[in-house]
């Protein structure tokens, strides 16, 4: 148990468009889920934290009218990256809180965005 | 902001031999956890250690934790080839939700067959 997906696995997009990305938890509800953003060879930094039903707290210094975070059910989240710059290239993963487990998450796949 | 620091950035060893990797922190912490990514995926869940614990087991993994010195180890004994991939810990804050993770800068473990 504890699947947690993203869809696209990757995706490639003009400079200017959006991109949207999904992160489901297959077989478990998520009250929190998380996005990460990762540059080669480094780190995971925390973006966003949704809970379902309500606003995403962004982190410091992370846009939130550029990368608009949606948690509309217990199962989704999405994470649409408006208007992409070259920049926004990168890899992003989400992660998901279980109901009832404070401390462990469940990661995706991870989803690789290039912007030409 | 990235709070952990971890040593040695890059560790190549031969199979069979045993690998530490070192993370250091700076705040209070409610727990400690331990991931592994191979190239390219997402991370995988290999230990979570508790604040009020020193030592944890998993198969051929040994954690530590050192709350006095804001340090924690991952040893992996006889290494294998498959091992190899990118290891991170994560630490969990004192605070309410308890959730929120923030992440050292990980190790590459590179173990050759």
């Amino acid at each position: 148990g504890a699947v947690v997906s993203q869809h696209p696995s990757w995706v490639i997009c003009k400079s200017g468009t959006s991109v949207k990305i999904e992160c489901r938890s297959l077989d478990f509800q998520a009250t929190t889920m998380f996005w990460y953003r990762q540059f080669p060879k480094q780190s995971l930094m925390l973006m966003a934290t949704s809970n379902e039903g309500s606003k995403a707290t962004y982190e410091q210094g992370v846009e939130k009218d550029k990368f608009l975070i949606n948690h509309a059910s217990l199962t989704l989240s999405t994470l649409t990256v408006t208007s992409a710059h070259p920049e926004d290239s990168s890899f992003y993963i989400c992660s998901a809180r279980r109901r009832g487990n404070r401390y462990e998450q469940y990661f995706g796949p991870g989803t690789r965005l290039t912007v030409t | 902001s990235q709070q952990g620091e971890e040593d040695p950035q890059a560790l190549s060893i031969q199979e069979g031999e045993n690998a530490t990797m070192n993370c250091s922190y700076k705040t209070s912490i409610n727990n400690l956890q331990w991931y592994r990514q191979n190239s390219g995926r997402g991370l995988v869940h290999l230990i979570l250690i508790r604040s009020n614990e020193r030592e944890k087991h998993s198969g051929r993994l040994r954690v530590t934790l050192d709350t006095s010195k804001k340090s924690s180890s991952l040893l992996i004994t006889a290494s294998r080839a498959a091992d190899t991939a990118s290891y991170f810990c994560a630490t969990g804050a004192q605070e309410t939700s308890g959730s929120r993770l923030t992440f050292g800068e990980g190790t590459q473990l590179t173990v050759n067959p």
